[in-house]
């Protein structure tokens, strides 16, 4: 099991330009949440998906938005970058049907916006 | 308001000694406490988490509700201890993770 797989694992892009983001969760998890760390910082929630719905929202801009395909993957997608989105954003899957459920964390897309 | 506070970003100890790193919280009901762990050039995975009452790798944490604290402890620590660790806790039905900003153990030989 490959666990959760996230792509590119870094990317740089110009203020003002869009990007997608890929996550593809653990097998057998349905949930996905993604998370902005920006240097030093903990990571701090952005949204949450399942059922293909945005089920819960962090306190981020309308500029970032996602999507769930039937395959439970995702994407994050950050339109008009600005040099504050430089951080590393992390895919996190889980499934709120298994018991025991955890969050299982991948290794991250580094952006840079210049 | 959901916030997690770890008051050290830097804690430095030798090999052998007990290791405490801090965790306070603050929620409106009864949340679910985490620690997080991320070794050198590794993705942030599950270390612990309360209800599972569990000892992981020498680690344990417990929940204090009335000082809302979580702090994980080990009493000796060793060398491939050093890594980042972040404290988090979640509302119940798997809602998002609230993180500290975390704190950078580093353990001396």
């Amino acid at each position: 099991d490959a666990g959760v797989t996230q792509s590119p694992t870094h990317l740089i892009k110009t203020r003002g330009q869009q990007v997608t983001l890929r996550c593809s969760p653990k097998s057998g998890h349905d949930t996905v949440s993604w998370y902005q760390q920006a240097l030093g910082q903990g990571p701090q929630f952005i949204f949450q998906y399942y059922e293909e719905e945005e089920r819960q929202r962090g306190n981020f801009p309308d500029r970032f938005s996602g999507h769930q395909f039937p395959n439970y993957s995702s994407e994050l997608n950050v339109n008009a970058l600005l040099l504050g989105d430089s951080a590393l954003y992390l895919c996190a899957s889980s499934s709120p049907k298994q018991v025991d459920y955890g969050y299982t964390f991948g290794s991250g897309t580094r952006l840079t916006v210049v | 308001a959901q916030r997690v506070t770890q008051p050290e970003k830097l804690l430095s100890v030798f090999k052998g000694a007990p290791v405490e790193l801090k965790c306070n919280y603050s929620y409106s009901g009864s949340p679910e406490l985490f620690w997080y762990v991320q070794y050198s050039r590794q993705r942030l995975q599950l270390l612990l988490r309360h209800i599972s009452r569990e000892s992981i790798k020498g680690f344990t944490a417990d929940l204090n509700k009335g000082e809302t604290s979580f702090h994980l402890k080990k009493p000796f620590a060793q060398e491939e201890d050093s890594a980042m660790y972040y404290c988090a806790l979640s509302g119940p039905g798997a809602q998002k993770l609230v993180f500290g900003q975390g704190t950078r153990l580093t353990i001396n030989p």
